[in-house]
């Protein structure tokens, strides 16, 4: 069935180092993956996102890869500062009658250290 | 602010009653999403429309709950005879129809607590 799933539910880095979140998919048919981040008490906020036939894309300090062969998608945040500490999301779309609906994980806790 | 909003931002109710909530989307976004998100978990689809046209509903979304958007604008999500398993934050989305990735734009939620 459809599972989006996240391997780490709490990550702690130190300010300054680079921080690496990842994410498992089931369904070979997703087309589109978006990472989010949530802080507390807001909705969801877009970061990056890529698309199924792309293995890598950059934003500012921002790096998702894509590796299709075994359905497993990364969050590199370079440098990472405190106003990164958040929970993190994955999501896929499957693209079925053009729903664009959503598929979440369940999320991964950044906690940067000083 | 240009981003989408919901009212009210927090709701209180006694299991039975009755809730609405309301979400303005970006406004030249044509769909607009409703999800909930409980405590630790991802946001799970509830329903969309595309402009006026509610297209997908999920399964979650019981007999109780219902979605309208009448101009293709503004949505509400009512939810009658509230239970306390309603507790939950419930998000609303808005997207273009057609773009590069037709990202979802999130607003800060409502949280429902169900007493």
């Amino acid at each position: 069935g459809e599972s989006v799933g996240l391997h780490l539910p709490t990550l702690s880095v130190q300010e300054g180092d680079n921080s690496i979140i990842n994410c498992a998919y089931s369904n070979s048919a997703s087309d589109y993956f978006i990472w989010y981040k949530q802080e507390s008490g807001k909705g969801p906020q877009f970061i990056i996102d890529i698309r199924s036939n792309m293995d890598k894309r950059q934003g500012q300090r921002v790096t998702v890869l894509l590796n299709k062969t075994v359905k497993h998608l990364s969050l590199q945040i370079a440098a990472t500062q405190p106003g990164d500490s958040a929970v993190y999301f994955c999501a896929d779309r499957i693209l079925t009658g053009g729903g664009n609906k959503l598929t979440f994980g369940t999320g991964t806790q950044l906690k940067v250290e000083l | 602010d240009t981003g989408v909003s919901q009212n009210p931002r927090h709701k209180i109710t006694k299991r039975g009653q009755n809730v609405t909530f309301r979400c303005d989307p970006i406004s030249e976004h044509n769909r607009l999403y409703w999800y909930r998100q409980t405590l630790g978990q991802g946001p799970e689809f509830l329903t969309y429309f595309q402009n006026e046209a509610q297209l997908e509903k999920s399964r979650l979304l019981s007999d109780r709950f219902s979605a309208e958007r009448p101009k293709g604008s503004f949505s509400t999500l009512e939810i009658q005879r509230t239970e306390q398993g309603d507790s939950a934050m419930y998000l609303c989305a808005s997207s273009l129809l057609a773009g590069v990735g037709n990202e979802q734009f999130f607003g800060p939620g409502t949280r429902l607590t169900v007493l």
